[in-house]
């Protein structure tokens, strides 16, 4: 069974930073590209950032970018976020996915999300 | 930035009805158009992708139509585990658009 566990969110305050992790089991995640998707409170869907199988590609959305780092473990399954310069409207619940392997940024399996406030 | 929108953005209806729901985009994403089922305090699960194949374990009352810019997700008979929200995704083209949502309510 596929299964993506995050951690690392928390409370922060404006200015700061934190690292997520995603720690995947089920599935050989040195194959699959994998993405961080968030969703503020009471809001929809923003995908932030993803990478390919052997990290030798990253993309992000124009708000994060410069801000945020994906990067990945394979060997150890992992997955992680590094944020930086956190502001209020990075404030969400973060989800790592799984992209489907013939169909780009199709998130076909998801994580049960780490959520990160940013306040003072 | 394509822009995503679907409609309604909430909707009420009982065990049985058929559901639909539409997504637009603002230009063509060709069928690069996918769609998740969100319950409360849950991830999102992928059910519909490339407009029209379901997932794997997805119940075939779950169907999803279209291409260039219109695209139409039906429920045939709603059931009750069926209560959540659905999101449309584009896949064609950075960033990865989500739609903002259809609630779909217990009448």
């Amino acid at each position: 069974e596929v299964q993506l566990v995050e951690s690392g969110g928390g409370l922060v305050q404006p200015g700061g930073s934190l690292r997520l992790s995603c720690v995947g089991s089920g599935f050989t995640s040195s194959s699959y590209w994998m993405s961080w998707v968030r969703q503020a409170p009471g809001k929809g869907l923003e995908w932030v950032a993803n990478i390919k199988q052997d990290g030798s590609e990253e993309y992000y959305v124009d708000s994060v970018r410069g801000r945020f780092t994906i990067s990945r473990d394979n060997a150890k399954n992992s997955l992680y976020l590094q944020m930086n310069s956190l502001r209020a409207e990075d404030t969400a619940v973060y989800y790592c996915a799984r992209e489907d392997p013939m169909y780009g940024y199709v998130f076909d399996y998801w994580g049960q999300g780490t959520p990160v406030t940013v306040s003072s | 930035d394509i822009q995503m929108t679907q409609s309604p953005s909430s909707l009420s209806a009982s065990v049985g009805d058929r559901v639909t729901i539409t997504c637009r985009a603002s230009q063509s994403i060709r069928s690069y158009l996918n769609w998740y089922q969100q319950k409360p305090g849950k991830a999102p699960k992928l059910l519909i992708y490339a407009t029209s194949t379901l997932q794997s374990g997805v119940p075939s009352r779950f169907s999803g139509s279209g291409s260039g810019t219109d695209f139409t997700l039906i429920i045939s008979s709603l059931q009750p585990e069926d209560f959540a929200t659905y999101f449309c995704q584009q896949s064609y083209t950075s960033p990865f658009g989500f739609g903002p949502g259809t609630k779909v309510n217990i009448k």
